[in-house]
């Protein structure tokens, strides 16, 4: 079964560097994801893509403090130089033959 | 640029049926699949359906099968969700969004703002 973990919850401080972590459920630890922002009250952004070899693309206006990289069945997406405008909710998605999914999402506060 | 504007949301009892529209622009959409993702209040994100870029192919969440119809007008730049017997659980915001699928991959790369949709009696 396609799943993707992620956590519920991360805050780091303003100008510091956060983590976030997207799980791949077992048997699908070689599939590439995508990672998505979405600020309050808004529609999702896509962000990038991310490799098993943790090579990433980045979407249209993302920003070089944004990147993407990987290790076994987990996938990262990592922002540097935090600024108050990136406290929004993280998503990752996978997608299979016949469906898409999306992991839980991680809410980001900016202390 | 891209653009993605969905229409036709409301609120609806439940049992009852709504049609939501996007209109697509700034891209050739004739040659993208085409997503509808939705997000329950305070809820993440959950994939609904997609139509292949000619139509060819459809596929849908489970919890959707057999209500959900999803359908587009290439000549009109529109792809439609038929939503049937809604449900209380079927209120959400509902997106739609454009697919890039090559090379094997197959993510949302441009996104709509949304239209809410409120199954209430």
């Amino acid at each position: 079964q396609l799943v993707l973990t992620q956590s519920p919850s991360a805050s780091a401080s303003l100008g510091a560097s956060v983590k976030f972590t997207c799980t791949l459920s077992s048997g699908h630890s070689n599939y590439a994801i995508a990672w998505y922002q979405q600020l309050p009250e808004k529609g999702p952004r896509f962000l990038m893509r991310v490799n098993i070899d943790g090579s990433h693309t980045k979407g249209d206006g993302i920003p070089d403090r944004f990147s993407g990289s990987s290790s076994g069945a987990e996938r990262y997406l990592t922002i540097s130089s935090l600024q108050s405008e990136d406290e929004a909710d993280y998503y990752c998605q996978i997608w299979g033959t016949d469906l898409w999914v999306f992991g839980g999402g991680t809410k980001l506060t900016v202390l | 640029q891209v653009q993605l504007v969905e229409s036709g949301g409301g609120v609806v009892q439940p049992g009852r049926s709504l049609r939501l529209s996007c209109a697509a622009s700034g891209f050739t959409f004739s040659s993208y699949a085409m997503h509808w993702v939705r997000q329950a209040p305070g809820k993440g994100l959950e994939w609904v359906a997609v139509i292949w870029y000619d139509g060819s192919s459809k596929y849908y969440a489970d919890f959707v099968k057999g209500r959900f119809t999803i359908s587009r007008d290439n000549s009109k730049k529109t792809v439609d969700l038929q939503m049937n017997s809604l449900r209380a659980e079927d209120t959400a915001v509902y997106y739609c969004a454009r697919v890039y699928s090559r090379d094997g991959y197959n993510y949302v790369d441009y996104w709509g703002q949304g239209t809410l949709v409120i199954v209430s009696s």
